[in-house]
């Protein structure tokens, strides 16, 4: 089966500008979690959705949003965008609880300029 | 603060020896440990994981153990082959907040010499 597809896999984007990234999680799978990865913090929680419903949010500013569709398909969007938002945006998608292991994207490179 | 560690960034072995990564954490309240790999462009790969409440768990040349008064885990890798070069993490689920998510740690770099 097709596994969690995320798009796109670069970008590169202008401080100041508002960026979208897009996720499809595993068939059947409805839950869908967002992870930055930086070189200093390492894998970060951003948020977790569960059937349209954002169940979860990890310490980030508000400039961090996301939402889920009712197909499971996610995206995040992080407004005025900063140098520091330059990173690796994972997408996991679960069944149901994530100790029998989360499915990653290959992620989503976000470059800040 | 950072509750799970990984404090070696990197680790060399030669093949067929053993790999033994570590991590401690302080969140008495995990529930599940997980290991995951991580190949360079591409996302986490899934290892294995052991609840909280048991102190084994074995899945072919993979092994974790859970040592919960120290609060550390490691994994054993046995016996250690060239394509098990990749970065490692050590998660823990945190069901607090609402839902469940992955508290990871920094990784550790495993480099496996032919």
């Amino acid at each position: 089966k097709a596994g969690v597809t995320q798009t796109p896999r670069y970008l590169i984007k202008t401080r100041g500008q508002q960026v979208t990234l897009s996720c499809s999680p595993i068939s059947g799978h409805r839950s869908v979690s967002w992870y930055q990865q930086t070189p200093g913090q390492g894998l970060q929680f951003l948020f977790e959705y569960f059937s349209e419903t954002q169940r979860n949010k990890g310490n980030f500013p508000g400039r961090f949003s996301g939402r889920q569709f009712s197909n499971s398909r996610s995206e995040m969007n992080v407004s005025t965008l900063e140098l520091g938002d330059s990173a690796l945006y994972l997408c996991a998608s679960s069944f149901g609880s994530g100790h029998y292991g989360y499915t990653f994207g290959s992620g989503t490179r976000l470059t800040v300029v | 603060d950072q509750q799970v560690k990984q404090n070696s960034p990197s680790l060399s072995v030669q093949e067929g020896r053993i790999s033994i990564l570590n991590c401690d954490y302080t969140n008495s309240m995990f529930d599940y440990f997980l290991w995951y790999k991580k190949y360079p462009a591409e996302g986490p790969t899934f290892l294995i994981s052991i609840s909280s409440i048991k102190d084994k768990n074995e899945d072919g040349r993979f092994t974790v153990f859970l040592n919960k008064s120290a609060k550390h885990l490691s994994l054993h890798i046995v016996p250690s082959q060239p394509g098990d070069s990749a970065v490692y993490f050590c998660a823990a689920t945190d069901a607090q907040g609402g839902s469940e998510k992955l508290v990871f740690g920094k990784g550790t770099k495993l480099t496996v010499n032919p």
